[in-house]
Order: structure tokens, then sequence, then C-alpha cells
């Protein structure tokens, strides 16, 4: 069963501090790991698809990397209106669905 | 485009009660998913379709029923409503199945009472 586990639970950081965010999966074989933004009382927003170990993407102040194992979210100088919850999710091969992390909420203070 | 839309954004039912989610995406996507979301959890699928007249079931089926009706919408059905299905309900499309980037409606809030 693919399982998908992101931490911490919630961040909280001043506005300029960087900071990463982690999504750790086990996935019989992984086609994608996904990147949402949720911001409170809205559907997630697509961020970015990872699809094999050792990529990278990036916009604006988010930059996402990917292991055989985990994936992390770096967030360089965030500002306040980074403030979001982050969801990971992975598709495995084959599979027509994804299976979603718990989220990490992302609290930045100016 | 609208993207993905979804009615109603609010409703309040009795236990036993019955009433249908509807979502409708106009960027002509194959793929289509419900899932449900609880305070501080992650979303889980309840049904998908990966193509028109194809569906099937996620992690949380027990209780609903969905209708892929044509290529741009797909239903939620709740037979007879139960306090444990007050939730937040997210219907979200994909241009295919094999890649899952999904965008996603603004969401439906039940309440079960």
């Amino acid at each position: 069963e693919d399982q998908v586990t992101q931490s911490p639970e919630a961040l909280r950081l001043q506005e300029g501090e960087s900071s990463s965010l982690n999504c750790s999966y086990t996935v019989s074989g992984l086609r994608g790991l996904f990147w949402y933004r949720q911001d409170p009382g809205k559907g997630p927003e697509f961020l970015f698809t990872l699809y094999s170990a050792g990529e990278e993407k990036e916009k604006e102040r988010l930059k996402a990397t990917l292991t055989k194992k985990e994936s992390f979210l770096h967030i360089t100088a965030p500002k306040p209106e980074d403030s979001a919850t982050y969801l990971c999710a992975v598709q495995a091969t084959n599979a027509g669905k994804s299976t979603f992390g718990d989220g990490t909420t992302l609290t930045v203070k100016p | 485009n609208a993207g993905v839309t979804q009615t109603p954004k609010f409703q309040v039912l009795k236990t036993g009660q019955s009433m249908t989610l509807q979502c409708a995406q106009d960027m002509n996507h194959n793929s289509m998913y419900w899932y449900r979301q609880d305070p501080g959890m992650g979303l889980r699928l309840i049904y998908y379709s990966a193509s028109e007249g194809t569906t099937d079931k996620g992690e949380v089926p027990n209780g609903y029923n969905v209708s892929r009706l044509n290529k741009r919408e797909f239903s939620l059905r709740l037979e007879s409503a139960a306090p444990s299905q007050t939730s937040v309900y997210f219907c979200a499309s994909s241009v295919v199945w094999v890649n899952n980037e999904q965008f996603f409606g603004p969401g439906t809030r039940l309440t079960v009472l």
C-alpha cells in the first residue's frame, strides 16, 4: 500500500527565514510525486511534479527536490504570502490515482 | 475558463437524507476525482473516473455513489447521509490518468446533523 508522510505537521517561520518541508514516501514504483499548495477554505493548487530521483524544480521562492525515498520543498526567504498548507502526493506506476499526505501548515510571520 | 466548478458550496443535511454533489470541468480533461478532507488531514480519495464511461473506488467509497455523466461532469451521491460524512468535499480533474497533475474545485462544505 502506498504511503506518504509529511513533516513537520506545522512550521512557523519569520519572514526571510529559509527552511524545508519533508515528504517521505513508500510506493511500489513511482510514476510521479506532486506538490500542492492549499490556502484556507480553498481547493489545492498544483505546484510541481517530480518524476525521478535527482530531479529539481523551482518556482519563485520554492524549490522541490526528489530522492528515492523522499522529497523536500525548500522555501528560500519566505514572505507572509507563502503561508499555506503544502500537500505532497505520490502516484504509483500504472495507478490512476494519487495518495496524499496530511500536509504541512506553514505560517510566515512578518 | 472556469476550471473546475462545484455546487453547492455549503449544505446541511439531517441524518438519513440524500443529496448529490455536482462537479463540472471545462478543460477537456479525461480523468476526474472526488475527495473528502477532514480537519487536520490530507485528502482521501472516494471515487475516481479515469476516463468517460469508467469509475473506480478509492480509499473510502462506502456510503457514496458516483456517476460520470459525460466528459465534463462527475457527480457524487450520498444515499443516506450519516454524521461521519460531515466533511469538505473536493472534486478534481486531470488531463489523463497517467499524469495525475490535478486541478481542484473550490469544495463543498457538508454538515450532517
